[in-house]
């Protein structure tokens, strides 16, 4: 079936600093990737997206290519900042599906 | 953007009691909610979508007889736990779909309500 693998946390980071946080899936035929982000407190926002292999998905700095050849999904920011410090969850929905599939989240820490 | 909400946020309640946790669009119809189940440090489960007028679909393992899903208009669904026991103790989410094709990839979450069982 389908389902997601993302990066164990949490992740440390000081302010600046590139962020990584890996994510793989295994899924049968097209399905749609996606990075939420879950702030303290608040529910699960939805940070970027993409629906077909190669697109790139990007906001708030943030990106995720949908690379087909080695399942992944990998989101990145080239500078972070203390108001990242959230968990980010990796999800897809597969082709047919309605459904969304989560990994397990990665906590990210900004300090100043 | 749209906003769901999830009441109550936090709710603790004695072995055997049933809880029932709200899902409302605060400004958008969604046809569709789904239902999640977080335990700590895990991944997002799907317990069942449900659709506006119709009985809910539970995922493999989930028990129908004791998670209720009740869907009775476009901005609510609601999930009640019966006889909850300390087991059920969780954070529990749910997110809602928007009308229209376009949305087919829009899911807006709330922000979970978070059940001990004593």
């Amino acid at each position: 079936g389908n389902s997601v693998t993302q990066m164990e946390g949490p992740v440390t980071l000081s302010e600046e600093a590139f962020l990584t946080i890996n994510c793989t899936y295994t899924a049968t035929g097209y399905p749609s990737l996606f990075w939420y982000v879950q702030y303290p407190g608040e529910g699960l926002q939805l940070l970027l997206k993409a629906t077909k292999a190669d697109d790139k998905g990007s906001n708030k700095g943030f990106e995720a290519t949908y690379r087909k050849e080695t399942t992944s999904f990998h989101l990145e920011k080239g500078s972070v900042q203390v108001s990242d410090s959230a968990v980010y969850f990796c999800a897809l929905k597969g082709q047919a599906g309605t459904a969304l599939i989560f990994g397990k989240g990665t906590t990210l820490s900004v300090s100043s | 953007g749209a906003v769901v909400s999830q009441h109550p946020s936090w709710v603790i309640c004695k072995s055997g009691t049933s809880v029932k946790i709200e899902c409302r669009s605060l400004d958008f119809q969604a046809t569709t909610m789904f239902w999640y189940r977080q335990f700590p440090k895990q991944s997002l489960m799907l317990m069942a979508t449900s659709n506006e007028g119709s009985k809910a679909t539970y995922e493999q393992g989930v028990e129908k007889d004791k998670f209720l899903i009740n869907h009775a208009s476009l901005t609510l669904s609601t999930l009640t736990v019966t006889s909850a026991h300390p087991e059920d103790s969780s954070f529990y989410i749910c997110s809602a779909r928007p009308q229209g094709i376009l949305a087919k990839n829009i899911q807006y979450f709330g922000a979970g309500t978070r059940l001990s069982v004593l």
